[in-house]
């Protein structure tokens, strides 16, 4: 069974749409989060929430509406899609937050965004 | 802002070798990790490093914890075609669970 899984594995859309990326993990985790992987490979935390709460908000462009229904969903809407935005989002769980030592964060497998 | 120096970015090297990728800060970490990512699929992780001077090893990898808490190094011995992949380093801040992630380092090891 796949512990973090995100829809859809790739997603191609015109510039200015709205689109949203949905993940869901099975681990019973209380903290799950949103990760960009920009071309160069480099990963960059967005959003992170614990137990449907927001706890860290990096700074990410308005356009970015994280939603989390319940503590194994979290959800990304991205409103006026830009070029810029074009990288695989990654989706993460993980036991608890704001441990002093950070806990194993389980990826999903990355849902590749083109904007075109 | 946190920031950890990952180097070196791409290495190709044959089937045998040995190899060091090193992670740098001028910040203190409370811990790091070290996560390695295939085509196509997100990171797994691979190690925790939480103690200054802390040194784990996992079959041929071994990894260290500088003194200090701000740089670690993760040693490949004789790297093998399936060692190939993306190596990233990550330190935990003080929100323990935001991680800061290195560059990552390109490693392709040829048979």
């Amino acid at each position: 069974d796949t512990a973090v899984s995100q829809t859809p594995k790739y997603l191609v859309t015109q510039m200015g749409n709205d689109k949203s990326i949905k993940c869901e993990q099975n681990l019973g985790h209380d903290t799950m989060y949103w990760y960009k992987q920009d071309s160069k490979k480099f990963l960059k935390i967005m959003f992170s929430y614990n137990n449907k709460e927001l706890i860290i908000n990096e700074t990410v462009p308005n356009r970015f509406s994280p939603k989390s229904p319940d503590k194994a969903h979290l959800n990304l809407h991205i409103n006026s899609l830009e070029l810029g935005d074009s990288a695989v989002y990654f989706c993460a769980s993980s036991p608890s937050g704001g441990a002093l030592s950070a806990d194993t964060q389980y990826f999903g497998p990355g849902t590749r965004l083109t904007v075109l | 802002t946190q920031l950890l120096e990952q180097s070196p970015q791409f290495l190709s090297i044959q089937e045998g070798e040995n190899l060091t990728v090193y992670c740098n800060s001028s910040s203190v970490f409370s811990s790091l990790q070290w996560y390695r990512q295939e085509p196509g699929e997100g990171p797994v992780l691979l190690v925790t490093v939480v103690t200054g001077g802390e040194v784990k090893k996992l079959k041929r990898l071994t990894f260290q914890f500088g003194d200090a808490r701000k740089d670690s190094s993760l040693h490949i011995t004789a790297a093998q075609p399936g060692d190939t992949g993306l190596y990233l380093c990550a330190g935990a801040t003080e929100y323990g669970n935001k991680l800061v992630f290195g560059a990552g380092t390109i490693l392709r090891v040829k048979s």
